[in-house]
């Protein structure tokens, strides 16, 4: 079983429409959470940064953390067709490495 | 959030030969940064951690003979590969760590081509 789990899709949404990623993880001692964006032959671009439980909110972002039920998503209200990217949730315990979901690749339909 | 930048953006070079990725810090002093490399459709692997003034620590299964890295200053830190192959063609991209050490930041990418 992977640390981190993610549904690689595609995923593919009207523009307008409100999106959903998700992951799970494995590991109770993640401290720390990320979403990036990565458009095509890009780098990853940090969007969401979050640590505990909880919801944070960041214009039309809102990313949540259950710890509970070890599960993190990544919320896109008005979605754009410039949101289409693959995304990708994060994670890290401490001053532990970087653990990466698979990536959901994501495209919003005009 | 942190600014990180790599060159160059993308290589093609020939089989035997060496290639050198440049990545730097560019807002604040990092101690560490990160290699990874990313592969179609996939997600990013990584493969060494670098330490300014210190040796990498490399991930299970890279070899750091053929992936030398270095980091001789505070904002600065080179991947060299050694005697590409086509093997070796990737998209490599450089992370620093945030100075609270809670999050990272990632370079653009270098789009590596090995004929």
């Amino acid at each position: 079983q992977k640390e981190v789990e993610q549904d690689p899709g595609p995923l593919s949404v009207p523009e307008g429409a409100i999106v959903s990623l998700n992951c799970t993880y494995s590991n109770s001692a993640f401290q720390y959470f990320m979403w990036y964006r990565q458009y095509s032959r890009k780098g990853p671009e940090l969007l969401m940064y979050t640590y505990s439980s909880g919801n944070k909110e960041d214009g039309r972002f809102t990313a949540q953390v259950d710890k509970s039920s070890k599960y993190i998503s990544l919320f896109i209200r008005d979605s754009q067709p410039s949101d289409s990217a693959t995304y990708l949730c994060a994670m890290k315990q401490g001053a532990q490495k970087l653990v990466f979901g698979q990536g959901t690749r994501l495209t919003i339909n005009p | 959030g942190a600014v990180v930048s790599q060159h160059p953006s993308w290589v093609i070079c020939k089989s035997g030969t060496s290639v050198k990725i440049e990545c730097r810090s560019l807002d604040f002093q990092a101690t560490t940064m990160f290699w990874y490399r990313q592969f179609p459709k996939q997600s990013l692997m990584l493969m060494a951690t670098s330490n300014e003034g210190s040796k990498a620590t490399y991930e299970q299964g890279v070899e750091k003979d053929k992936f030398l890295i270095n980091h001789a200053s505070l904002t600065l830190s080179t991947l060299t590969v050694t005697s590409a192959h086509p093997e070796d063609s990737s998209f490599y991209i450089c992370s620093d760590l945030a100075e609270t050490q809670e999050t990272q930041y990632f370079g653009p990418g270098t789009r590596l081509l090995v004929l």
